[in-house]
């Protein structure tokens, strides 16, 4: 089964960027796409289709997609977006695929 | 707006049923296919069944096959989840979900998520 696997939280200053990586074998062949989840709430589509941004997201975010990494970018990092973020690829051999989670802590 | 609400999550011990529903408004329900997926607590998504927008298709996870049955009423907009035989590690959070395909190749997302209706399985 495919495997994505992302850390388990990345700590980023206000204002500064935040990168979150995604790793999967050959991911750069698939679509990536990211999810915020605040605590007590459902996930929120952030990028779609590796560096697509849903109506009503912000620019500060934006998606890479090479190789064996995927790479969700939160740049000017404000407290608003401290939550739990999920990268999800779809795979022929597992159906949809969803990362552990990474938790971004601003300091 | 697109809205998906889900209701009939609670407590229920090993080997009981439980129907989920999600009524869902803002967009043209026959449309899209649909999925629930859940979450346990402080864990990972899995999603564990979808339906085609017409009814005709279905999808379930392996754990759930035979257990579980995902149903929709076009007319009501509205998506179901027919739990049976529930298990304690069917403990989660429910999600009714909207699915998305970007047109290239595998390329499928979840693009609206309801709040999420808590199952409890336990003795």
């Amino acid at each position: 089964s495919y495997v994505l696997t992302q850390p388990p939280s990345v700590s980023v200053a206000p204002e500064k960027t935040a990168k979150i990586t995604c790793g999967g074998d050959n991911i750069g062949t698939k679509s990536v796409h990211w999810y915020q989840q605040k605590p007590g709430q459902a996930p929120v589509l952030v990028v779609y289709g590796n560096n697509d941004r849903p109506s009503g997201i912000p620019e500060r975010f934006s998606g890479s997609n090479s190789g064996n990494t995927a790479t969700l970018t939160i740049s000017w990092v404000e407290v608003g977006d401290e939550a739990d973020y999920f990268c999800q690829v779809w795979d022929s051999g597992s159906d949809h695929v969803f990362g552990s989670g990474t938790k971004v802590i601003v300091l | 707006d697109v809205q998906l609400v889900e209701s009939g999550g609670g407590l229920v011990q090993p080997g009981e049923s439980l129907r989920l529903s999600c009524a869902t408004s803002g967009f043209t329900f026959s449309d899209y296919w649909m999925s629930w997926i859940r979450q346990v607590p402080g864990k990972g998504l899995e999603r564990v069944a979808n339906i085609k927008n017409d009814g005709s298709d279905k999808y379930y996870v392996d754990s759930v096959r035979g257990r579980f049955t995902i149903s929709r009423d076009n007319a009501k907009n509205s998506l179901s989840l027919q739990m049976n035989s529930l298990r304690a590690e069917d403990t989660a959070v429910y999600y009714c979900v909207r699915d998305r395909y970007c047109g290239t190749i595998d390329c499928f997302y979840f693009d609206y998520w309801g709040q999420g209706a808590l199952v409890s399985v336990s003795s």
